[in-house]
């Protein structure tokens, strides 16, 4: 069993660049997130989308841009980095959007992506 | 505003022992609370989940317990083993759109 699949697993980029994390999901959720992981600061919500074709903005969307032509992908891209976008990030699923119809809100997470930008 | 508040930041403990990790929260109205699990360089899984009506749930050797009256929640370990060794999030469902507020985490390290 898959579940959330993440790439790359590690990256380091240089300042400036474009990036695309890429995040595949094989339970047929209908809702997909993107977190970034820093230390002391915890998970923080990036963009989400509750259904194919619909995307929202999380607490820290700036420099992140996301898009859900279908059910089973969900890109993160940075157009151009900066080191503070330097990371662990984590995608995630769940059946049903968090603030509809899921009712346990439980959340099915990748394994990471640690981007570095230099 | 809503947040989640974890104590202790970090714990070492030896192997075989006890102990217990705390969550407070202001999150209002209140759904539910979720403590996961997060391995060294993996992502978090679920361990268990604590409904309004819920005061005390097992799972193996975690123990959560929910007091819905004070906002807190405390995850128990008993006996513990090298692989404990993790970082333990406490997650609560609520406020006006049912959105999830994170703690920042306790760090576990369990030593022979």
């Amino acid at each position: 069993i898959a579940g959330i699949t993440q790439a790359p697993t590690s990256q380091i980029l240089a300042a400036g660049r474009r990036m695309t994390l890429r995040c595949t999901q094989d339970m047929r959720h209908n809702a997909m997130y993107w977190y970034r992981q820093d230390l002391g600061l915890g998970l923080r919500l990036i963009h989400y989308s509750n259904t194919a074709g619909t995307t929202g903005k999380g607490e820290v969307p700036d420099g992140y841009s996301v898009s859900r032509a279908n059910t089973d992908d969900f890109p993160l891209t940075l157009a151009s980095a900066v080191p503070s976008q330097t990371s662990v990030y984590f995608c995630a699923s769940s059946p049903a959007g968090i603030a509809g119809g899921s009712a346990t809100g439980e959340l099915f997470f990748g394994e990471g992506s640690r981007l570095t930008v230099l | 505003k809503n947040q989640v508040e974890q104590s202790p930041q970090s714990l070492i403990i030896l192997e075989g022992k006890n102990c217990t990790l705390q969550c407070n929260y202001t999150v209002s109205p209140f759904s539910n609370l979720r403590w996961y699990k997060q391995d060294t360089g993996r992502g978090p899984v679920s361990l268990t989940i604590m409904t309004f009506s819920e005061n005390t749930k097992s799972n193996g050797r975690y123990t959560a317990t929910l007091d819905a009256d004070t906002k807190q929640s405390s995850l128990h370990i008993t006996a513990s083993q090298l692989s404990d060794s993790a970082s333990y999030i406490c997650v609560v469902r609520g406020g006006s759109n049912y959105k999830l507020t994170f703690g920042k985490g306790t760090l576990l390290t369990v030593n022979p």
